[in-house]
């Protein structure tokens, strides 16, 4: 089981402005990286799976970018808008037999 | 909507009681993964399968068990429950085996509570 750590916590971000968190993981230990979008009373849903060094990756106004070797992940959201407002979960995957880890996550909050 | 199925829902139970969760992947989806989310803790990975075999295992107490079926649907089976037990329970799915690079698929949970 991997140690992930998430900052920050909470964010509260005005409409339109753009943003952006992190997750730290064990650069000596990593094959993949998730990031999940979870709404409150939903369930997690799937953004990106990373793998190389350099990554980046996009999905409308959401992007990620990936440094194994220095053990982060960056995700940045574009123009923020009140349907942005959800905690956005990472899980680094270590390549073991253990399954994914995730963090705590960041909890954003768009206000109008 | 995910394509991912769990039932039931919502389930009400004392403690020492045993209950059972069911899953059912996203058509054509061979691995199913159970995860658990409790108040203090963030979504705990418990395990594994993958075309009715364990794969993986995670964080998952004695006191339960998981299954596939030949049809791929998956159970988790939590025994001699106690008021700790008391979490949201997720199945997730993905198509392939590899839970490192596999996009996973999360059904909408079943809320467990134990009195």
């Amino acid at each position: 089981i991997l140690n992930v750590e998430q900052s920050p916590q909470s964010l509260h971000v005005q409409e339109g402005d753009s943003t952006n968190f992190t997750c730290s993981f064990p650069s000596s230990n990593f094959y993949a990286l998730h990031w999940y979008r979870w709404e409150t009373a939903k369930s997690p849903e799937a953004l990106f799976v990373m793998t190389l060094n350099g990554d980046e990756k996009k999905k409308g106004r959401i992007s990620a970018t990936l440094n194994t070797k220095e053990g982060y992940s960056y995700l940045y959201i574009k123009g923020s808008q009140p349907e942005d407002s959800a905690t956005y979960l990472c899980a680094p995957f270590g390549g073991g037999a253990d399954g994914l880890t995730f963090g705590k996550g960041t909890h954003l909050i768009i206000q109008p | 909507d995910s394509g991912v199925t769990q039932t039931p829902k919502h389930l009400i139970t004392a403690t020492g009681q045993r209950v059972t969760l069911r899953c059912s992947p996203r058509s054509g989806d061979l691995s199913v993964y159970w995860y658990q989310q409790s108040l203090d803790q963030g979504l705990q990975f418990l395990i594994q399968y993958y075309n009715g075999e364990e794969r993986a295992k995670g964080n998952i107490l004695e006191r339960f068990s998981a299954q596939q079926f030949p049809d791929l649907h998956s159970e988790l089976n939590l025994s001699s429950l106690e008021l700790g037990d008391s979490a949201l329970y997720f199945c997730a799915s993905s198509n392939r085996g590899r839970s490192g690079t596999d996009t996973q698929y999360f059904g909408p949970g079943t809320r467990l509570t134990v009195l």
